[in-house]
């Protein structure tokens, strides 16, 4: 596997239901994105992790609950969501360059999620 | 707040002519990325635009930021089918950790 991938491409669940998406980079990156993306909004950031630890927080419902064991995985974990929740979510990762700060992001073919 | 605006947000070009998709920022910026997303893909880095007065080219697309201006453009020259996708821009706040604030994305599509 090279790249950024996530788990699973698509999901349907129901309002009582937990679940979770995965999201796996393998480029050596240190630094992780969760995204949401919807038709009537532009992409909206949700959390960033740095070092596995949790630098942003865009108020982001406490229905979403971010993981990150280490520096190539991220979770997003999922209950109790709204029928609104249902969009594409993009995990990403980056690394700065150390010659210029750079934070070039590279994105996952994203999560199709369906909340009914 | 930062943020990001781009128009047109739909265009729909003949094969062969050029034009031009615009992204204006509010804030004082050190970084613009442009990138592309294919329908139920994900986003694909296009352009990392560094300092003022930069211009990037890539086969039929060229970038240019203007800092003072708050503005960069993305140019489509003699369009072809396979350009047709959304393109987004997105901006690096000063003293962000790369947190990206994206534009709404101009649909474009390329027509014989």
């Amino acid at each position: 596997e090279t790249g950024v991938t996530q788990t699973p491409r698509h999901l349907v669940m129901g309002m009582t239901n937990k679940k979770s998406l995965k999201c796996e980079q393998h480029l050596g990156h240190n630094a992780m994105y969760w995204y949401k993306q919807s038709a009537k909004k532009p992409l909206e950031l949700m959390f960033v992790y740095n070092f596995k630890e949790q630098t942003e927080n865009n108020s982001v419902p406490s229905r979403f609950s971010p993981e990150c064991p280490n520096s190539s995985h991220l979770f997003l974990h999922l209950h109790t969501l709204q029928p609104e929740d249902s969009a594409l979510y993009l995990c990403a990762s980056s690394h700065p360059k150390r010659d210029r700060g750079l934070y070039e992001q590279f994105f996952g073919p994203g999560t199709r999620l369906t909340v009914l | 707040e930062l943020k990001v605006e781009q128009n047109p947000l739909f265009l729909s070009m003949q094969e062969g002519k050029n034009y031009t998709i615009y992204c204006n920022y509010s804030t004082t910026s050190d970084r613009l990325y442009w990138y592309r997303q294919d329908p139920g893909k994900s986003l694909e880095s296009l352009f990392v635009l560094l300092s003022n007065g930069a211009v990037k080219q890539e086969g039929r697309l060229m970038a240019s930021l203007d800092t003072k201006a708050r503005l960069s453009t993305l140019h489509i020259t003699a369009a072809v089918h396979d350009l047709s996708a959304t393109y987004f821009c997105a901006v690096e706040g000063r003293g962000s950790q790369g947190n990206l604030i994206f534009g709404k994305g101009t649909k474009l599509s390329v027509k014989p």
